[in-house]
């Protein structure tokens, strides 16, 4: 099965850009799929920030989209998230996940076990 | 945009079953899916399509919908299905993605 590990910098000082990569296993990001990312903010719920599939196709929530940027290097087999402008606000649990897109679906059927970025000067 | 509304919370005794619903205008058109959520630990995938499981998820786990409501059921509830649930679906305004705000289930 997929594996999906998180990495990035735990600390992000307000108004700078959080950078995050995700290193997939045991499959190759190139022969397609779909792949998220999700954060979590401590002690809530889980929001969506955007997908990406192995073409660099890009799906955005609305509410991120001006600051979001996803990417995948397939030659690395890694995807990267790019959030600019961060607050406090930001603070949470990052996941990133295998997703399946279907007319009809858009589910996360493997995650990583998460980063934890806090924003704070 | 759309919204999935969840119940904060919901308690089941120990074996006996308890339904959980997920409601939002999306469920009309596209699939409910399912993740547990333990304290601590990353999602995992409970159910999702019409009523699939994937490999490893116990089939006290079933997933139903009717409507703008999606359900998921724990038939004979164990003490280690205490946990967060959310229900996430395509967004109407598609090709958006809609999480619930989740529910806690306590096993007494």
């Amino acid at each position: 099965q997929v594996q999906l590990q998180e990495s990035g910098p735990g600390l992000v000082k307000p108004s700078e850009t959080l950078s995050l990569t995700c290193a997939v296993s045991d499959y190759s990001i190139s022969r397609g799929y779909y792949w998220g990312w999700i954060r979590q903010p401590p002690g809530k719920g889980l929001e969506w920030i955007g997908s990406i599939n192995h073409s660099g196709r890009t799906y955005y929530s609305p509410s991120l989209k001006s600051r979001v940027t996803i990417s995948v290097d397939t030659s690395n087999n890694q995807l990267s998230l790019r959030l600019s402008s961060v607050t406090a606000a930001d603070t949470a649990i990052y996941y990133c996940a295998s997703t399946t897109v279907t007319t009809i679906l858009h589910y996360f059927d493997y995650w990583g076990q998460g980063t934890l970025v806090t924003v704070s000067s | 945009s759309s919204e999935l509304t969840q119940d904060p919370t919901v308690s089941v005794a120990l074996g006996q079953t308890v339904r959980i619903t997920c409601q939002g205008d999306s469920l009309r058109s596209y699939y409910a899916s399912w993740y547990q959520q333990k304290p601590g630990q990353a999602p995992v995938l409970v159910i999702y399509g019409e009523n699939i499981r994937p490999s490893g998820i116990p089939d006290r786990f079933s997933g139903s919908s009717s409507g703008n409501t999606a359900s998921l059921t724990i038939t004979g509830a164990q003490a280690e299905d205490e946990a967060d649930y959310y229900c996430n679906s395509r967004d109407s305004n598609d090709p958006h993605v809609l999480f619930g705000g989740g529910t806690k289930v306590t096993v007494l």
